[in-house]
C-alpha cells in the first residue's frame, strides 16, 4: 500500500470548515483513499473513501486532485465533537482488507 | 454502536495471569482483525482472520494467542504478559471480499499489566 503524509496537528474554530490535507504521491491506479478518525480512547470510525472523483456524505467531503497524488478531507462546519485524530490511508479494494494506520492528524476544534 | 462489541472494556492483570478478550460482530462480516494501540503510537495490526482462517500474524509474540471459532466471534487469549503489553486492544470486522472495504471497529479493551 502507498505511504501517506499528513500534518501532525491542526486547529479549527467551531463552526468553520476544517480542511485536512493528505499527500499520497506513490498511489497506484487501483488504490483508494480512505479516511478514518479516532476520538480519544475509542475505536476508529470510517468517514469516507474515494478513487478519483470527489465524494460527499453526511459526515464530510473528500477532494482528490486530478493526478491523485493528494487529497483533502473537508468537515464543512466543525463542532467540538469533531476533535479527533484523522487518518488518511491508501489501499486497494480487493479481497479482505487490512488497514495500516500512520500517525494521522490531530484536529483540535475550539470554541 | 458499530455492531462490533468488545468485552471486557477494561482489564487489569498480573504478569502470571491468564485472561481473554472477546469480540463479537453482528454485521455478517467474514473478516476479523485485532489491532493494538500503545500510548502515543499508531495502531498496530496484530492478526487477521478471513473466514475463520488466520491469514496474517504480524510477528506477534506467542503470549498473545488468537482464536476465531466462527465468523462472528474473535478471542485474544493472554498469558504471561509484560507491562509493556499494556495498551488498547481493538477488534474490527469487514466483508471478506467486495464491498466498500470499510472496517468497523469496536470500542476497544483497555489492558493494564501490572
Amino acid at each position: 500500500d502507498a505511504k501517506t503524509t499528513q500534518p501532525t496537528s491542526m486547529d479549527c474554530a467551531e463552526g468553520r470548515a476544517a480542511n485536512l490535507p493528505c499527500n499520497h504521491s506513490t498511489i497506484s491506479g487501483n488504490e483508494y483513499v480512505y479516511w478514518y478518525r479516532q476520538i480519544h480512547s475509542q475505536g476508529p470510525q470510517y468517514i469516507i473513501h474515494g478513487l478519483k472523483n470527489n465524494e460527499t456524505n453526511e459526515m464530510a467531503s473528500l477532494i482528490i486532485t486530478e493526478d491523485r497524488k493528494s487529497s483533502t478531507l473537508i468537515l464543512p462546519h466543525a463542532t467540538l465533537r469533531d476533535t479527533a485524530v484523522y487518518y488518511c490511508i491508501v489501499r486497494a479494494v480487493a479481497g479482505f482488507q487490512k488497514l495500516v494506520f500512520g500517525t494521522g492528524t490531530r484536529l483540535l476544534v475550539s470554541p | 454502536e458499530t455492531g462490533v462489541t468488545q468485552t471486557p472494556r477494561h482489564l487489569v492483570m498480573g504478569m502470571t495471569n491468564k485472561k481473554s478478550l472477546k469480540c463479537e460482530q453482528h454485521l455478517g462480516h467474514n473478516a476479523m482483525y485485532w489491532y493494538k494501540q500503545s500510548a502515543k503510537k499508531p495502531l498496530e495490526l496484530m492478526f487477521v482472520y478471513n473466514f475463520k482462517e488466520q491469514t496474517e500474524n504480524n510477528s506477534v509474540p506467542s503470549r498473545f494467542s488468537p482464536e476465531c471459532p466462527n465468523s462472528s466471534h474473535l478471542f485474544l487469549h493472554l498469558h504471561t504478559l509484560q507491562p509493556e503489553d499494556s495498551a488498547l486492544y481493538l477488534c474490527a470486522s469487514s466483508q471478506a471480499a467486495g464491498g466498500t472495504g470499510e472496517l468497523f471497529f469496536g470500542e476497544g479493551s483497555r489492558l493494564t499489566v501490572l
